[in-house]
């Protein structure tokens, strides 16, 4: 069965400093990879997904993750973090057929001045 | 205005009272489904619908009943609340466009808790 694997409950940074979010999934196939952030008091948003192409995507809110087929990884990144990214971000694939999205724990970020 | 509404967006209740959540679309999608959200369990799937003519049950179906109205609506039902079904609930839709992935819009969520 699909699982997606988020080994950090939570991480806090500093303001300005580069941010990696790690997800770690378990797909016979080639996944379909998300990342979504949910903000203190609000429903998920996507932030990006993969499902081909070139392994580097690029989100909203200037995120991007990697794909790494040979480490099962798709770990989220930011270069400099900013006091409102501050929230909970999911890291999500979706099953076989397409029609089930399961998520991960979620890892929730903490942004200190 | 939201594109997908959820009502109550809190409720507290007791235990063995019947609770209706309810969630509205304005996205047009086919697809809608219904979440449970725990600390340290992420999202789990309740339910979900691919039209108004298809229900199905997801990993923790348990206790919970719902209803497609009408493709824009889709109800969630505890017929006799418990206190561990105290969570964040939340309804989302998505529409599958093939060559592409299943994208979900989330409503604001609902949060139940039981007395």
């Amino acid at each position: 069965a699909q699982s997606v694997t988020q080994p950090d409950i939570h991480i806090t940074v500093s303001e300005g400093a580069s941010l990696e979010l790690r997800c770690n999934y378990s797909y016979g196939a080639t996944p379909y990879l998300f990342w979504y952030v949910q903000s203190p008091g609000q429903g998920l948003q996507l932030l990006l997904k993969y499902f081909s192409g070139d392994t580097l995507v690029q989100g909203i809110k200037g995120f991007e993750a990697e794909f790494k087929r040979s480490q099962s990884s798709f770990n989220l990144r930011k270069p400099s973090v900013h006091w409102s990214d501050a929230a909970e971000y999911f890291c999500a694939v979706i099953n076989t057929g397409g029609f089930k999205t399961i998520f991960g724990a979620g890892t929730r970020l903490f942004v200190k001045a | 205005d939201a594109d997908v509404t959820q009502t109550p967006r809190n409720r507290i209740t007791k235990t063995g009272k019947r609770i209706m959540l309810e969630c509205s679309q304005t996205k047009g999608h086919d697809r809608m489904y219904w979440y449970r959200q725990d600390p340290g369990l992420g999202l789990r799937l309740i339910y979900y619908s691919f039209d108004v003519k298809d229900i199905n049950k997801g990993e923790i179906s348990d206790g919970y009943s719902v209803s497609r109205q009408a493709q824009a609506k889709f109800s969630l039902s505890l017929e006799s609340a418990i206190p561990n079904q105290t969570a964040l609930y939340f309804c989302a839709t998505s529409d599958y466009i093939a060559g592409d992935t299943d994208t979900q819009y989330f409503g604001p969520g609902t949060r139940l808790t039981v007395l």
